[in-house]
């Protein structure tokens, strides 16, 4: 069935640095690739999207692009700050199914000053 | 605010009990989902309904039930509780069309079985 995996947290950086969050699936048909961020005490909420192959998604400072022939869908943003500490979901959603989303697993992000 | 409000925020029971989660999607979204939240183990997809038919069936307990009543809101039941089921429950509505799979979630209930 289709899945999503996504790299292992904590991931602890420095303000500033250069962030990267693996992302993979395993889907049959074309589906919608997502990022969601969960900050604490909160739920999830979208954080970005791509819906077909070679679109890059975008939104504050984060960018993620479609990458049919890899299968990923990795998390970048070029210089991170202390309240993008979060837990960050990767998603996909097919329409086999029902327009039923995947998550993988999460990694928690941690910003220091 | 994603629009998605859930009740209660916490609660606190004991083992063979059992419960009910409520949610109310955000106004026009007839999808609802919910995702049951565990330390160990993600976020895991239970059961999705679209305008009051069950949609799409994940990994749902046969001890858990749902839900969607002609308003739309949709419950969640949970019965014979046990300690392992201690977890944060997620509902998430959607439309469906052009922006399907963009989920707006609610800020979840928090269950504690001891």
């Amino acid at each position: 069935g289709d899945s999503v995996t996504q790299m292992e947290g904590p991931v602890t950086l420095s303000e500033e640095a250069f962030l990267t969050i693996n992302c993979t699936y395993t889907a049959t048909g074309y589906p919608s690739l997502f990022w969601y961020v969960q900050y604490p005490g909160e739920g999830l909420q979208l954080l970005l999207k791509a819906t077909k192959a070679d679109d890059k998604g975008s939104n504050k400072g984060f960018e993620a692009t479609y990458r049919k022939e890899t299968t990923s869908f990795h998390l970048e943003k070029g210089s991170v700050q202390v309240s993008d500490s979060a837990v960050y979901f990767c998603a996909l959603t097919s329409n086999t199914g029902g327009f039923k989303t995947i998550f993988g697993a999460g990694t928690r992000l941690f910003v220091k000053a | 605010d994603s629009g998605v409000t859930q009740t209660p925020k916490h609660l606190i029971t004991a083992t063979g009990q059992r419960v009910t989660l409520r949610c109310s999607p955000r106004s026009g979204d007839l999808s609802v989902y919910w995702y049951q939240q565990s330390l160990d183990q993600g976020l895991q997809f239970l059961i999705q309904y679209y305008n009051g038919e069950e949609r799409a069936k994940g990994n749902i307990l046969e001890r858990f039930s749902a839900q969607q009543f002609p308003d739309l809101h949709s419950e969640l039941n949970l019965s014979s509780l046990e300690l392992g089921d201690s977890a944060l429950y997620f509902c998430a509505s959607s439309v469906q069309g052009a922006n399907a799979g963009e989920l707006f979630f609610g800020e979840g209930s928090r269950l504690t079985v001891l």
